[in-house]
Parts: structure tokens; sequence; C-alpha cells
């Protein structure tokens, strides 16, 4: 199974300020053949399901903010949120769909100060 | 729009196997993959496995090959997953997904709570 290493476990930061959070893959997460890296990150509010934000590492779902920004390649992948907002208060996963079973990273827990 | 409904909880009884739906409802059902996925408390997420309703092609994580089986009722639009012989350990909310590499769409969740 592709293990997903996701840092730091909690972040804190205040309004308007610049987020960054890391994962990890076990694996290289790039097709060679369409060169496209299978990552995904998700949103999960306190009390809500998950909510897709990204996939192919840095292509935003339908409708998410562009100040969500996806990006790396083969086993090291960003979540940027450029400007936190008070909504932006979530856990954040990525997941890997490169194979199955498909895994998640054990979560960064975004707090807003 | 896109909805995935399912019940918000269920008590189960050591032992009692359980069998979680997943009604899905405004898209053509037997198009996409179905996945369940697992969330225990405080926890993180666990693909448990998927299955295509057309067919009822299944993929299962095989830490839950002898836990989890997935089946479809196409007449109602409805995805399954029965739970075999749960302990505690498998309290948990079980959510379902729609999607086969990445989850766009998830239902509220079941809450499962296995005690006696």
């Amino acid at each position: 199974d592709i293990v997903m290493t996701q840092s730091p476990s909690s972040l804190a930061m205040s309004v308007g300020q610049k987020a960054t959070m890391s994962c990890k893959s076990s694996q290289s997460l790039l097709n060679s053949s369409n060169q496209k890296n299978y990552l995904a990150w998700y949103q999960q509010k306190p009390g809500q399901s998950p909510k897709l934000l990204v996939y192919f590492a840095s292509t935003r779902e339908s409708g998410v903010p562009d100040r969500f920004i996806g990006s790396g390649s083969g086993t090291d992948f960003t979540l940027t949120i450029s400007s936190v907002q008070a909504e932006d208060l979530a856990d954040y996963f990525c997941q890997q769909h490169y194979d199955t079973p498909r895994t998640f990273g054990g979560g960064t827990k975004l707090e807003i100060k | 729009q896109v909805q995935l409904q399912q019940p918000g909880a269920e008590l189960v009884r050591p032992g009692a196997s359980v069998k979680l739906s997943c009604k899905a409802s405004g898209y053509t059902f037997t198009s996409y993959w179905i996945n369940w996925v697992r969330q225990r408390p405080g926890q993180g997420l666990e693909w448990i496995g998927n299955i295509f309703p057309s067919d009822s092609y299944t993929n299962y994580n095989q830490k839950f090959k002898d836990k989890a089986t997935l089946t479809v009722d196409k007449s109602s639009s409805t995805a399954y997953m029965q739970l075999s012989s749960p302990t505690s350990e498998d309290s948990a909310v079980y959510y379902c997904t729609r999607g086969r590499a990445w989850f766009a769409f998830w239902g509220q969740g079941t809450l499962v709570t296995v005690s006696a």
C-alpha cells in the first residue's frame, strides 16, 4: 500500500497569512504516460463530510476559491492557502489516486489565531 | 443535484451484523463508482472499497476484506455495505462517496456505535 504522510499535524495561522502544508507519498504518484500526479486534497470542517479541493495535484475542483493552491510532483506535494480566512478552520487530508487501495494522509489541522 | 443520503446513526450489538445504506439521486446511478470510507473518532480516513453499480464489480482494501461486503440495488439506486461481526473497533463514521479516483461527492455519513 502507498503510505501518505502529512506535516505538520497542526498549524495556527492569523487571518490573511499564507498557510503551507505538506504531503509525502511512499512512492511516486507521477504517471509517466500523461505526466499527471495522482494526488487529491480535501477539506473537512468540524462536523461535516470532507470536501474535494484539488485533484491531479494542482487541478482545483469547480467552485473552490483560488486561494487554495495545490503543487508538487513525484512524492512531495504541498497545499497552500494564499490568504487564510476564518472559514478555512478545518482538517486537511491528502489522498493518492494512483493505486488501490486508495490511501489518505493523517491530516493537518488548521487553527485560526 | 447529486445527493448521497445516509442514515445519521446506527446502534449495533457486538457480533451482530449491520447493513448501511447510501441512496443516490441526481445522476445516473449505474455510471459512477461508489466508495465507502471509514473515519474513527478523531482519526483520519480509511478507504474500505468500491463498487461499480452497473455490474457490481468490487474492489476491497485487503484490511476490510473479511469485514465489509459491498452490494447495490439498482432498482432503488441504493448502495449497501454490510459489516460483519462488529466490535468496538468498528465504531466510526462511515461515508459513501462517488468517484473512481478522487471523491467529489460525499454522503453525510452514518455514525455506527457498537455497544451492548
